[in-house]
């Protein structure tokens, strides 16, 4: 059965703390790795994953991916408060399938 | 603006009463989504839909229903039948790609309560 475990579940941080936020899967057929971030209502995209060992970077936020141990990881660096959302993880294989999610916590 | 929009914003239905969540987009998109959430679980797909008139069933489609008259349009109706619907609903598009890779974008969401 295809799953996508994310990993912690909850994190509870201070403003300026670097954190890592990872993301393993089993999913036959690999096609795509998909980071959200969830604050209140819809998810929006950070960043879409194919190749092993390529960082994505977005401002504070980077991503890689590893398709030998099949993971990923998510980095946020200099925390702020506007971070505190769900970080939600999906693979695809022609559907995405979906990680519970990492509900992050930045403390002022 | 280019989006996706889902009505209403919450929704109270009482036990035994067939309800529908409507969603639009504008993003000229093939494909569209229904996922439910539920507190600190991830999404499951209801159902999916990659062409006008054409649906498939997802994970958790026992007591859902919907259909696909319109390119923009895909509406969900929540029956009887579903047991525990009280939940967050939310509808997503994306293009189709043979390459299986694909974002897809989100509506802001229906909170349905049965009361």
């Amino acid at each position: 059965e295809d799953k996508v475990v994310q990993s912690p579940l909850s994190l509870v941080v201070h403003e300026g703390d670097t954190v890592t936020l990872n993301c393993s899967y089993e999913v036959t057929n690999f096609r795509s790795l998909l980071w959200y971030k969830q604050e209140k209502k819809a998810p929006t995209f950070l960043f879409m994953l194919t190749s092993s060992g390529i960082e994505k970077k977005s401002g504070r936020l980077s991503s890689i991916l590893d398709k030998k141990e099949l993971f990923s990881i998510l980095n946020i660096t200099a925390t702020q408060t506007g971070d505190s959302a769900v970080y939600l993880c999906a693979v695809s294989n022609y559907q995405l399938i979906w990680g519970a999610g990492t509900k992050l916590i930045i403390k002022p | 603006d280019g989006g996706i929009t889902q009505s209403p914003k919450y929704l109270f239905r009482k036990e035994g009463q067939n309800v529908t969540l409507s969603c639009e987009q504008n993003l000229n998109h093939d494909a569209m989504y229904w996922y439910r959430q539920d507190p600190g679980q991830g999404l499951r797909l209801i159902y999916y839909s990659q062409i006008v008139n054409d649906f498939q069933k997802g994970d958790i489609a026992e007591g859902y229903s919907v259909s696909r008259e319109k390119k923009e349009s895909f509406p969900l109706t929540v029956t009887s039948a579903q047991k525990n619907p009280t939940a967050f609903y939310l509808c997503a598009s994306s293009i189709v790609s043979g390459q299986g890779a694909y974002e897809q974008f989100f509506g802001p969401g229906t909170r349905l309560t049965v009361l």
